[in-house]
């Protein structure tokens, strides 16, 4: 599976978007990226995914670059309850179904 | 509430001792996933069962052993307990076999002294 690269930590103001980067230059060409949350010691939350367009949901926006070798995860009016880490993941669809957790980024969102 | 349950959530044992912490799916969900999140080693995959067979094995030891049963709900024992087991596992279940969204139960935390 592809590695990603992310920010350790980033603050926000509450109100104001959050983008989160995350580099994965090895990517395949079907290999997806998957966006997953921990807030404090629960069970990661599943957030958004996507193969080369941009994706979005009620949750947040996912913006893949065309080359698909970084994509950014916006989180359009951040909220103190979306203080987490944030994992970009990569893994092919149809080999297997293990998530790969790398160290994440921890977004504080600050009053 | 991702609809994944796990029993139970807190678990303290001496070393050496076995335990069985139990994960029930979300409704119709297939597929089961045990990981393991420890201080220093952050969210590892230990293993996938679907459909009651085992499908992927990550960094699990020979001491953890799993297994899903008939009505799909699984169960993680963990045998000759080390300090170093003390970390919080969390069982996830997805519809398919295949990478597809996972969703977490809200964990077991283990603590061996």
């Amino acid at each position: 599976d592809a590695k990603t690269t992310q920010p350790t930590s980033m603050d926000c103001a509450e109100g104001r978007a959050a983008n989160l980067p995350c580099n994965h230059s090895t990517i395949s060409g079907n290999e997806y990226v998957y966006w997953y949350r921990q807030i404090h010691s629960q069970g990661p939350q599943y957030i958004i995914h996507g193969l080369k367009n941009n994706e979005t949901n009620e949750m947040a926006s996912l913006i893949i670059t065309e080359d698909r070798k970084s994509s950014t995860l916006i989180l359009p009016h951040a909220t103190l309850r979306d203080t987490a880490v944030y994992y970009c993941i990569v893994g092919h669809y149809n080999a297997g179904n293990m998530l790969t957790f790398g160290g994440g980024t921890r977004l504080m969102v600050k009053p | 509430d991702s609809g994944v349950t796990q029993t139970p959530k807190h678990l303290i044992t001496a070393t050496g001792q076995r335990v069985t912490l139990r994960c029930s799916p979300r409704s119709g969900d297939l597929s089961v996933y045990w990981y393991q999140q420890s201080l220093d080693q952050g969210l590892q995959f230990l293993i996938q069962y679907y459909n009651g067979e085992e499908r992927a094995k990550g960094n699990i030891l020979e001491r953890f052993s799993a297994q899903q049963f008939p009505d799909l709900h699984s169960e993680l024992n963990l045998s000759s307990l080390e300090l170093g087991d003390s970390a919080l596992y969390f069982c996830a279940s997805s519809v398919g076999q295949l990478a597809e969204t996972q969703y977490f139960g809200p964990g077991t935390r283990l603590l061996v002294l």
